[in-house]
């Protein structure tokens, strides 16, 4: 595709549930990332994956979160037993190898924990 | 910490230029200065990035000083569509891994 495409756009769900968030990014692009940003707040790193390399998870901010990237291409982002603190935009991004023709984010999925 | 030092906001006229600092004196050798903005609603879209030598492309210019431990965005016609949040960034790329760091950003008003 043209650009990176995340889906949904929108999720509403209840405490406790689990859920999961896509991110289809530009073909060919071979790093992936997934960012959070709160309400008002900055953009906060989760997890980057670069080709076949294991994943940077460093950003994660609880074990009730993992991602996956299948094939190199589709990743997704999974929140087990949500918090309301976990509400926020959920931002992927994609780049050709080290990002120095810079990084093309998609327009997020807006979490809501209720 | 924060590698980067923006102000939290501006103001411009439409049709002006719009002259957004950002100030990194850490900034390392092997580190790019890299620029984004955030239209609300919307993903962070890519402007611009430089290493040491001024910049320009369809969107914008990138100034860096020769110490490169400031650089200056400029749009140079602003319109009221620019008004968003713009981040400046210093990464390394290259054989680092290409994590991002964001920090608050500027928030520019572009007014008529």
């Amino acid at each position: 595709g043209a650009g990176v495409s995340q889906s949904p756009s929108n999720k509403v769900t209840e405490k406790g549930k689990d859920v999961e968030l896509r991110c289809d990014p530009i073909s060919g692009h071979t790093a992936l990332y997934w960012y959070r940003q709160s309400l008002g707040q900055g953009l906060e790193f989760l997890i980057y994956f670069q080709g076949n390399s294991a994943p940077d998870k460093s950003g994660l901010p609880s074990d009730r979160f993992s991602a996956e990237r299948t094939g190199g291409s589709v990743s997704t982002l999974t929140i087990q037993r949500t918090q309301q603190e976990d509400s926020a935009v959920y931002l992927c991004a994609s780049s050709y190898s080290q990002g120095l023709d810079g990084y093309t984010f998609g327009s997020g999925t807006r979490l809501t924990v209720v | 910490d924060a590698k980067t030092t923006q102000p939290t906001s501006m103001d411009c006229a439409e049709g002006r230029a719009a002259n957004l600092p950002c100030n990194h004196s850490t900034i390392s050798g092997n580190e790019y200065v890299y620029w984004y903005r955030q239209i609300h609603s919307q993903g962070p879209q890519y402007i611009i990035h430089g290493l040491k030598n001024n910049e320009t492309n369809e969107m914008a210019s990138l100034i860096i000083t020769e110490d490169r431990k400031s650089s200056t965005l400029i749009l140079p016609h602003a319109t009221l569509r620019d008004t968003a949040v713009y981040y400046c960034i210093v990464f390394a790329g290259g054989t680092s891994y290409g994590k991002l760091t964001f920090g608050q950003g500027t928030i520019l008003t572009v007014h008529p």
